[in-house]
């Protein structure tokens, strides 16, 4: 069966530090790749998703980047934290020819 | 484009009395379907999804949905609240394929269920 991971579950960091937030999957092959902001209170943004090994594509001009080096492997990236930055982010995968999002238990990040 | 309203924020129930939330989609077609519950500092787990077929779909924890589409609307339902199922519910639709596929997610609505 297939699998999700996240980590770090919570980070805490300052304004101006860098930021790599990590998700993987197990268990499928050219899966694609989600990455969603969860603001307190509100609903999910989706900020990036990937069909494929380097292809990224990007929803909202922002701070962070995203990267997929490996098939099952997605990188959340910032060079500089802003206190906007703070939120819960949440990563999800879908099968390349199915509809149905599953979503990873999620990266608190706290930016002070 | 495809949009999904929830149009309720807070839903308060007593245990063990019914619920319904509302969901409404705007789609040309029919889209697919889903909700999704979040408990606090968690992930979002699939409660249920309507693809096509009958238009009443059970799902996991004693959940269900009836997809209707004259109201453009997928309100989920459960017969009797559980105290653990307070939590926050996502009602979201997919439409087109391969990488033009991006689910449409609600604000969502806040289940507080009361003793």
């Amino acid at each position: 069966s297939q699998t999700i991971h996240q980590w770090p579950a919570t980070l805490v960091q300052p304004v101006g530090s860098p930021l790599s937030l990590e998700c993987t999957v197990e268990g499928t092959s050219n899966p694609n790749l989600y990455w969603y902001r969860q603001a307190a209170g509100r609903g999910l943004q989706l900020l990036f998703y990937s069909v494929g090994i380097g292809q990224i594509s990007s929803e909202v001009p922002q701070n962070l980047s995203a990267s997929r080096p490996q098939d099952r492997q997605f990188i959340l990236s910032s060079k500089k934290l802003l206190l906007s930055d703070s939120g819960f982010y949440l990563c999800a995968w879908k099968g390349a020819r199915q509809e149905t999002q599953y979503f990873g238990p999620g990266t608190r990040l706290l930016v002070l | 484009a495809q949009s999904v309203t929830q149009p309720d924020i807070h839903i308060t129930v007593s245990e063990g009395a019914s619920l319904e939330l509302r969901c409404n989609y705007s789609y040309g077609a029919t889209p697919y379907l889903f909700w999704y519950v979040q408990s606090p500092g968690q992930g979002l787990q699939l409660l249920l999804k309507y693809f096509s077929g009958d238009t009443l779909v059970q799902g996991i924890k004693g959940f269900e949905a009836e997809f209707k589409r004259s109201q453009s609307s997928f309100n989920l339902r459960k017969p009797s609240v559980h105290w653990s199922d307070a939590a926050e519910y996502f009602c979201a639709v997919g439409a087109g394929s391969g990488g033009s596929y991006i689910p449409t997610f609600g604000r969502g609505t806040s289940l507080i269920v009361h003793p």
